[in-house]
């Protein structure tokens, strides 16, 4: 079964500081990941995704996530946090064979970047 | 620009009233799918559609139903509504994939769903 888990609710980083935002996998075979963000009050934005290549895949707003199948992880990261970062941030898996095309969701990580 | 709408941005219903939740893209895509976020529960997948008069069904379908007769619009009905439907309601699609070029999905601003 597909399943991605996003193991903190929050996540607090002072601006201009590195910040990461977590999550594993545990779907068999080759994961098909993606991260989303959700602003206040809007719906979703696609951020990057991770099908095959490269384990470092760059995505918007200056974020990146590295996959490591080693660790089952992959991780949301950015070297330099604004205020305007902090959203909530979701992880999210492909589904294959009958369940091809969706998405299963982490129950996502409240990111605060304070000043 | 690409763009998923929804109908209402919030919505306050009475209990047992039949609801409509209007989703339209603009972007010929084949796929619409309808979620629901709660706090601490992420998206939870209701309903999907891979094509005009096609459906299956998510992780918590119970108490929901959906049409889709054009393939740019697709709608989501409650048929009697439940104080436990009060939620936020998100309508996303794609378009149709391979394993090479998934293409992501696309999300619209969401229905805040309020039953009294």
């Amino acid at each position: 079964a597909q399943s991605v888990a996003q193991p903190e609710d929050q996540v607090n980083v002072a601006e201009g500081n590195p910040l990461t935002v977590k999550c594993t996998y545990s779907v068999s075979g080759n994961p098909y990941l993606f991260w989303y963000v959700q602003y206040p009050n809007r719906g979703l934005q696609f951020l990057l995704k991770y099908i095959t290549g490269d384990n470092l895949v760059k995505g918007s707003y200056g974020f990146e996530a590295e996959f490591n199948k080693s660790q089952t992880s992959f991780h949301l990261k950015k070297p330099s946090a604004l205020v305007s970062d902090s959203a909530l941030y979701f992880c999210a898996d492909l589904g294959k064979g009958s369940t091809l095309g969706r998405l299963y969701f982490g129950r996502g990580t409240q990111l605060t970047v304070w000043p | 620009d690409v763009k998923v709408t929804q109908s209402s941005r919030y919505l306050v219903k009475r209990t047992g009233e039949k609801v409509f939740l209007e989703c339209v893209q603009d972007m010929d895509h084949e796929n619409m799918f309808w979620y629901r976020q709660d706090p601490g529960l992420g998206l939870r997948l209701i309903y999907f559609s891979y094509d005009v008069k096609m459906k299956e069904k998510g992780d918590i379908p119970e108490g929901y139903s959906v049409s889709r007769e054009k393939k740019e619009r697709f709608s989501l009905i409650l048929e009697s509504a439940s104080t436990n439907q009060t939620s936020m309601y998100l309508c996303a699609s794609s378009s149709t994939w391979d394993f090479s070029s998934y293409n992501e999905q696309f999300f619209g601003p969401g229905t805040r769903l309020t039953v009294l």
